[in-house]
């Protein structure tokens, strides 16, 4: 079991749809992160978000954009995706940005079309 | 910067046989180690980790691994294998100052169980 929450499992959704993915983490973790994972790849970081502080992979596209509404909730807002975004997102937290071991939530699988 | 080499893209293991997978590592001073698991289509579960002293690490499933400065490795081990230890696993190395952000996973080793 784990205890960082994504929600959906799956999306399918289309170029000129605007969908999001959650994530919510129930541990009183002080960072979170976004991963992007393709098919037999590692996880690259996307994202992280801790201390009301955005830190952003540069190679990131800004269709991609993340949001925090609490430090328990992590958003991923999807615009304009390309078939080449169709991969695995993880959300992942740890206690403190400088501190500890990535927790992972079980993925979101988007396919884009 | 650091880095990490899983050599094995794929290993296959007879059920019950003992396993050992391999990291080496780069990083210039002490680092911080980890071991992930994944199974197809979910995320990533920790097995174990190595941030200092005992340099043979115990984890979740029987899991163990080593810590060799001398080699620069940090090898994963099971004694006996299960059909359910089949999966994708990673090895991650990240500096004691650079947070848990700035982790570097290895490429992964597919590990299949023959029955």
């Amino acid at each position: 079991d784990t205890e960082v929450t994504q929600t959906p499992k799956h999306l399918v959704m289309g170029m000129t749809n605007k969908k999001s993915l959650k994530c919510e983490q129930h541990m009183g973790h002080r960072a979170m992160y976004w991963y992007k994972q393709k098919a037999k790849k590692p996880p690259e970081l996307m994202f992280v978000y801790s201390y009301e502080k955005l830190s952003i992979n540069e190679s990131v596209p800004s269709r991609f954009s993340p949001e925090c509404p609490n430090s328990s909730l992590l958003n991923l807002h999807l615009h304009a995706l390309q078939p080449e975004d169709s991969a695995l997102y993880l959300c992942a937290s740890s206690r403190d940005r400088f501190v500890g071991e990535l927790f992972f939530g079980e993925g979101s699988r988007l396919t884009v079309l | 910067a650091q880095s990490v080499t899983q050599p094995d893209i794929h290993i296959t293991v007879s059920e019950g046989a003992s396993l050992e997978l391999r990291c080496n590592y780069s990083y210039g001073a002490t680092p911080y180690l980890f071991w992930y698991v994944q199974s197809p289509g979910q995320g990533l579960q920790l097995l174990l980790k190595y941030f200092s002293g005992d340099t043979l690490v115990q984890g979740i499933k029987g899991f163990e691994a080593e810590f060799k400065r001398s080699q620069s490795s940090f090898n994963l081990r099971k004694p006996s294998v299960h059909w359910s230890d089949a999966a994708e696993y990673f090895c991650a190395v990240g500096s004691s100052g650079g947070g848990a952000d700035g982790l570097t996973f290895g490429k992964g080793t597919h590990l299949i169980i023959q029955p």
